[in-house]
């Protein structure tokens, strides 16, 4: 497809799981981002990435959220040790250069039980 | 901080009753700022970029303008199918280029009945 492809859709969990999302932007896009939305909310940035740098991990809420994308296309966003509170729709978006105009993802909706 | 607020945060309007969304932002030097739509289960859709105050956008029944200190989304003679959150967001402005992400507000939810 030409959009954002992500995923699992659809995650649940136990508390204290690991978890990996998979975000597969469109090609030839160089920027991609992870935020988390949550009900009620806008999206929250997470992470930026540059190519396979992280340009930007101001966002991560902490050590157990990790992401790499060691090719430069397919990013995976990974969570250790799941809490509740992680419970969230993950959105991927990507874009030709860090100027705001992302096409995003549908999301992965993950629960953490 | 940096803060963006959206308002109101629920809009119901009659099909064909004109109406507008306002985003109010607090930023140490803004690059641009960007409308977005969401569907439920969707991810967010790029409408506009806005540069500059002054500065305005259009697509079909939708415009978007921009101040210093605010934006605002008319939405003039609206649809059912207009029903959707829009959410505004702002890239910052950091020394010497732009800062990657962007910081969104909570969203309107704008319903709109036939």
């Amino acid at each position: 497809g030409a959009g954002v492809s992500q995923t699992p859709s659809n995650k649940v969990t136990e508390k204290g799981k690991y978890v990996e999302l998979r975000c597969d932007p469109i090609s030839g896009h160089t920027a991609l981002y992870w935020y988390r939305q949550s009900l009620g909310q806008g999206p929250e940035f997470l992470i930026y990435f540059q190519g396979t740098g992280a340009a930007d991990d101001s966002g991560l809420p902490n050590d157990r959220f990790f992401a790499v994308r060691p090719e430069g296309s397919v990013s995976t966003l990974k969570i250790q040790r799941t809490e509740r509170g992680d419970s969230a729709v993950y959105l991927c978006a990507s874009s030709l250069r860090s100027t705001g105009e992302l096409f995003f993802g549908e999301g992965s909706r993950l629960t953490v039980l | 901080e940096d803060q963006v607020t959206q308002s109101p945060e629920a809009l119901r309007l009659q099909e064909g009753e004109s109406s507008s969304l306002n985003c109010s932002y607090t930023v140490s030097g803004l690059r641009g700022l960007f409308w977005y739509r969401q569907d439920p289960g969707k991810g967010p859709e790029f409408l506009f970029t806005l540069y500059s105050a002054g500065e305005e956008k259009e697509k079909e029944r939708l415009k978007a303008t921009l101040t210093k200190k605010e934006s605002f989304l008319h939405i003039t003679a609206p649809k059912p199918e207009d029903s959707a959150t829009y959410l505004c967001a702002v890239l910052l402005k950091r020394y010497g280029g732009s800062q990657g992400n962007l910081i969104f507000g909570k969203g309107t939810k704008l319903s709109v009945k036939p």
